[in-house]
């Protein structure tokens, strides 16, 4: 399985919303399966799971935080952007052949 | 509360092994699948493969088969990573991560660093 396509970064100001696409294959984000998760990471830290399942958010995560797919691709979008959203984001899909694969990560910075 | 606990950072020779650990705690061991999850420097997540805590059956990615071990001591709730014929591009933070409903708690992470 290949990496998943995310771009590299992404910025936004305080208050803007920002979206943040993760591209797939008919395998994986495109397949038959909803089981496209983001997860959030700061440096030095383990990643925090902050959107499963496409779209749903795990309890304690912002709703400022909400995901969509379309086709091939899976988008995260953060509304309302905070200083402390600056961090890295690595979207993950399941794939027909029963292995998990990651994008490669999008470093989000807050101007 | 969940918590999973890693062993501490290791540096090692190429050509050694060196074995990862990953404690759980707070919930009922045996019953959520753990993953491995690897992460080189500056570099994003790289899913390695799953144990299936029940029946101690391990499950690799492509490219994480031979030197790569998952095992498990279900009776200290603990996981275990194995990498052996260690090379310097091995040189990663190594994580653990449980399965439910997506990789929902993580360890702290384990800097393995190959140098001679």
């Amino acid at each position: 399985q290949s990496a998943l396509a995310q771009p590299a970064s992404v910025s936004g100001s305080p208050g803007q919303s920002i979206t943040i696409s993760c591209t797939g294959g008919g395998s994986d984000i495109g397949g038959p399966y909803n089981y496209v998760y983001w997860y959030q990471q700061y440096p030095g830290k383990a990643p925090t799971l902050i959107i499963y399942e496409v779209d749903k958010r795990p309890s304690g995560v912002s709703n400022r935080f909400s995901g969509s797919k379309s086709g091939r691709t899976a988008s995260l979008t953060i509304s309302g952007l905070q200083a402390e959203d600056e961090a890295t984001y690595h979207c993950k899909a399941y794939a027909t052949d029963m292995t998990w694969v990651f994008g490669g990560g999008t470093k989000l910075t807050v101007l | 509360q969940v918590q999973l606990v890693q062993s501490g950072s290791d540096l090692q020779k190429p050509g050694a092994s060196v074995k990862v650990s990953c404690k759980a705690s707070g919930y009922s061991f045996t019953t959520i699948a753990m993953n491995w999850v690897r992460q080189a420097p500056g570099q994003g997540l790289e899913w390695m493969g799953w144990i299936n805590t029940n029946y101690g059956t391990p499950t690799y990615a492509q490219g994480f088969s031979g030197r790569f071990v998952f095992s498990l001591d279900a009776s200290v709730s603990t996981a275990y990573l194995e990498i052996s014929s260690l090379k310097t591009e091995d040189t990663a933070v190594y994580y653990c991560a449980r399965s439910w409903g997506g990789f929902d708690y993580w360890g702290q992470g384990a800097l393995v660093t190959v140098s001679s």
